[in-house]
């Protein structure tokens, strides 16, 4: 059965820390791993990762995927109160499925 | 830049009633999704649309209808509306359906049964 496992669930930091959130995937024929931040609304895409190894970049956030290891981790660097929200991963769960399957979220916590 | 839009953002309903929530994109995007959102449970599929004129179940389908009115529009029926369906629902849609094509999220609707 495919399925997504983030960790940790939660995740509560002060200002300026580091933080390391971990996805993992088991699907069939694995094409693509998608990252998604949700605040108060809708998810909003964040990161597309296809190949293993290359590093996606977007100012303080980036995002890395091993497919020897079936995972991928986000960093978020110097972490500000407004990155505060439910990071989703995502994978399309077999050849031709017409869908994207999401882990349960990591809900990260950012502290003045 | 509206996007995904859906209505209403909030509902209450009666356990029984039926209510339609309202999705429409503005992307000219084949592809059309409802989800819905529990706490531990994330987000799971409940109808897709592939293209005008066709839907498929998702992975949470029972209780649920859905009409894709044309290629803006698709919307989801509660028949009877039963307390385990309060969630938090999501229209989605995108281009097509690549496994490298994103995902558009509309705002969602917060629906309670009581």
């Amino acid at each position: 059965e495919d399925k997504v496992v983030q960790s940790p669930l939660s995740l509560v930091v002060h200002e300026g820390d580091t933080v390391t959130l971990n996805c993992s995937y088991e699907v069939t024929n694995f094409r693509s791993l998608l990252w998604y931040k949700q605040e108060k609304k809708a998810p909003t895409f964040l990161f597309m990762l296809t190949s293993s190894g290359i590093e996606k970049k977007s100012g303080r956030l980036s995002s890395i995927l091993d497919k020897k290891e079936l995972s991928s981790i986000l960093n978020i660097t110097a972490t500000q109160t407004g990155d505060s929200a439910i990071y989703l991963c995502a994978v399309p769960p077999q050849t031709g499925a017409n869908n994207l399957f999401f882990g349960t979220g990591t809900r990260l916590t950012v502290i003045p | 830049n509206a996007g995904v839009t859906q209505t209403p953002k909030f509902q209450v309903l009666k356990t029984g009633q039926s209510m339609t929530l309202q999705c429409a994109q503005d992307m000219n995007h084949n592809s059309m999704y409802w989800y819905r959102q529990d706490p531990g449970m994330g987000l799971r599929l409940i109808y897709y649309s592939a293209s005008e004129g066709t839907t498929d179940k998702g992975e949470v389908p029972n209780g649920y209808n859905v009409s894709r009115l044309n290629k803006r529009e698709f919307s989801l029926r509660l028949e009877s509306a039963a307390p385990s369906q309060t969630s938090v629902y999501f229209c989605a849609s995108r281009q097509g359906l690549g496994a490298n094509e994103k995902l558009f999220f509309g705002s969602g609707t917060q629906l309670s049964v009581l």
